[in-house]
């Protein structure tokens, strides 16, 4: 079964910088899209950032544009997102997401990030 | 303020229906057929409900069905159960530079 696992949240500075990862099983993860998405505490759903399957197209949220930056390792069945220069309102759940029939699909549990000093 | 607007929040009793709407513009909701429901229970991962408007993936409940007409997107739930209490978000495909827009939820609560 589809497997998603994301790590490497934390607490970090304003300005600070981390990197997080979702590891990927249960499907054939080079053939599939994959999709960022965060959550504020208490709040709605934000979609962050896409990469096709190949890793050749991205786009990413006006929110996060020129901070962050989308990756895959299709050999380690991986996804990441680099994120910098971190603002207080980047604090959210964020959620890595497999595509299925051209919607978010299928959900990891989720990673906290907390921006505060 | 999110980019599709739902209702805060509905009820309903058990054994009763409930409609959720989502409403966007003709640049998302009313362009494409590409409209996604999830439900999130406290503290856990949104799942996929309805997508494509109206499909349902395997092993999501008949119970649960989706509309669409011009910009605004519904889902509908028969048949409440105590289990169905949960928050609930639209989504719509926006474009390539939008990508996914998502509602602010919905909290369902079952009398």
């Amino acid at each position: 079964q589809v497997q998603l696992v994301e790590s490497g949240g934390g607490l970090v500075k304003p300005g600070g910088s981390l990197r997080l990862s979702c590891a990927a099983s249960g499907f054939t993860f080079s053939d599939y899209y994959m999709s960022w998405i965060r959550q504020a505490p208490g709040k709605g759903l934000e979609w962050v950032s896409y990469i096709s399957s190949s890793g050749s197209t991205i786009y990413y949220a006006d929110s996060v544009k020129g901070r962050f930056t989308i990756s895959r390792d299709n050999a380690k069945n991986s996804l990441y997102l680099q994120m910098n220069s971190l603002r207080a309102e980047d604090t959210a759940v964020y959620y890595c997401a497999r595509d299925y029939q051209d919607t978010p699909g299928y959900w990891g549990q989720g990673t906290l990030v907390t921006v505060s000093s | 303020q999110s980019a599709l607007t739902q209702p805060a929040s509905v009820s309903g009793s058990p054994g009763q229906s409930i409609t959720i709407s989502c409403t966007g513009t003709s640049s998302d909701v009313g362009s494409y057929n590409l409209v996604s429901w999830y439900q999130q229970h406290p503290g856990k991962a949104p799942k996929l409900m309805i997508y494509e408007v109206s499909k349902r993936p395997s092993g999501v409940s008949n119970r649960f069905s989706g509309s669409k007409s011009g910009n605004t997107a519904s889902l509908t739930i028969s048949g409440l159960q105590a289990e169905d209490e949960a928050d609930y978000y639209c989504c719509s495909y926006a474009g390539s530079s939008t990508f996914w827009v998502f509602g602010g939820g919905t909290k369902l609560t079952v009398l």
